[in-house]
């Protein structure tokens, strides 16, 4: 079975501070995917990435970065300066072929950043 | 692109009423999408995966009958929630999948119903 942890519930940071968001996983999978996506207040989930299991390079993107470590089982998620559009639920996601490629979903962490 | 369009956004209506949610893929075809459920401040739990041509795939626990889920065509998937309780007040969320069954799923905007 799969799991995805983000164990941290709520994050609350002042605006321009760096954040990171934290994603660890379990699979017996060799092949699978992790991805990360954002839910305003407005309910909507928007795709911020996708990355496979064989792809380990760290991926920047504009503000936000991500670091892939499978020797812990971790898809951690930074936020560079902070800005109060940031504020939203963030949620790691991990699918498996053996699920059919169904997401798995963390509980979320919900990030307010202050002005 | 990879627009996904859920219709209505939100549903007040009576208990007993049935309630059918749109979920549209705008700008590409989705031979899969999939309906989840999310009460608030928690994280999304899949219903059920929307193949186009056949019938849905249910998860564990979730009742076939009171969720119907119709797959027409490559863009239009359908969730009605028949006979209406206020327990089946939730945030419904749906998704499709763009290309093969590792791409990532794009989302609607959620329709938010609310059973009196």
């Amino acid at each position: 079975a799969q799991k995805v942890t983000q164990a941290q519930t709520e994050i609350s940071v002042v605006e321009k501070e760096d954040v990171t968001l934290d994603c660890v996983y379990e699979t017996r999978d060799t092949t699978y995917y992790l991805f990360w996506y954002k839910q305003p207040p407005s309910g909507e989930l928007v795709f911020l990435i996708r990355r496979n299991s064989f792809d380990e390079q760290n991926e920047i993107s504009g503000r936000y970065s991500w670091n892939f470590q499978k020797s812990t089982s971790s898809f951690n998620f930074t936020i560079t300066a902070s800005q109060v559009v940031d504020s939203a639920v963030y949620f790691c996601a991990l699918s498996v072929g053996g699920s059919n490629y169904k997401l798995t979903f963390g509980k979320g962490t919900l990030l307010t950043v202050n002005p | 692109g990879a627009v996904v369009s859920q219709h209505p956004s939100r549903v007040i209506c009576k208990s007993g009423t049935s309630v059918k949610i749109e979920c549209r893929s705008l700008d590409f075809q989705a031979t899969t999408m999939f309906w989840y459920r999310q009460f608030p401040k928690q994280s999304l739990m899949l219903m059920a995966t929307s193949n186009e041509g056949s019938k849905a795939t249910y998860e564990q626990g979730v009742e076939k009958d009171k969720f119907l889920i119709n797959h027409a065509s490559l863009t239009l998937s359908t969730l009605t929630v028949t006979s209406a309780h206020p327990e089946d007040s939730s945030f419904y969320i749906c998704s499709a999948r763009l290309g093969g069954s590792n791409q990532p799923q794009h989302f609607g905007d959620g329709t938010r119903l609310s059973i009196l």
